[in-house]
């Protein structure tokens, strides 16, 4: 079956651009998680969603990052205002369920390049 | 406060040789431990996972990794290393109380390459 995809792949933008990533799930996982990976470093917990809520979203850097899951299903991080800083791949998984024994199954990312 | 140090950042071994990658974490409660390998262009995937019970735990591709409590480790082992085993490992720690969050904690990662 598919696994978790997300788009684009790349993403270059200006600094104080907006830009939406987008993320489609297994079908059928019930919680999403995001997280952003800086070249070098591991994998840093950006907001998780159980179901259309977001469960834990301690992780968002700052008030320029939102992330929202309008049907339980597919969900869209949105960053305003982009800084250089915020260049990093942003990692997408998702679970069958919410406990931390469901394997969390990753996407491939997308590579976000602010210049 | 929750962390997972994974203190070799890059090492190279020759295939066909023994490999252990270590990684100690610091966990307020019982943890769960993970274990992930990232190739270059791949996603994140899982290579095992401890919860409970026996502490040496078997996953894919013929790697092991053994829970030693007193120590705070999870050391990643492989008795023979392969040529396609060359890429990132990732040691993580989650939560396993009811209502504790569900992120996982990260190490940096240890980079693996493997000599011919």
């Amino acid at each position: 079956g598919a696994g978790v995809s997300q788009t684009p792949s790349n993403k270059v933008t200006e600094k104080g651009k907006y830009v939406e990533l987008r993320c489609d799930p297994i079908s059928g996982h019930t919680a999403l998680y995001w997280y952003r990976q800086s070249l070098g470093q591991g994998p840093e917990f950006l907001i998780y969603f159980q179901g259309t809520g977001a469960a834990d979203d301690s992780g968002l850097p700052n008030d320029r990052f939102f992330a929202v899951r309008p049907e339980g299903s597919v969900s869209t991080l949105k960053i305003q205002r982009t800084e250089r800083g915020d260049s990093a791949v942003y990692l997408c998984a998702s679970s069958l369920g919410s406990s931390s024994y469901n394997e969390q199954f990753f996407g491939p990312g997308t590579r976000l390049t602010v210049l | 406060a929750q962390s997972v140090t994974q203190p070799d950042i890059h090492i190279t071994v020759s295939e066909g040789a023994s490999l252990e990658l270590r990684c100690n974490y610091s966990y307020g409660a019982t943890p769960y431990l993970f274990w992930y390998v990232q190739s270059p262009g791949q996603g994140l995937q899982l290579l095992l996972k401890y919860f409970s019970g026996d502490t040496l735990v078997q996953g894919i591709k013929g790697f092991e990794a053994e829970f030693k409590r007193s120590q705070s480790s999870f050391n990643l082992r492989k008795p023979s290393v392969h040529w396609s085993d060359a890429a990132e490992y990732f040691c993580a720690v989650g939560g396993n109380n009811a209502g504790n969050n569900r992120k996982l904690i990260w190490g940096l990662g240890t980079s693996l390459a493997v000599n011919p």
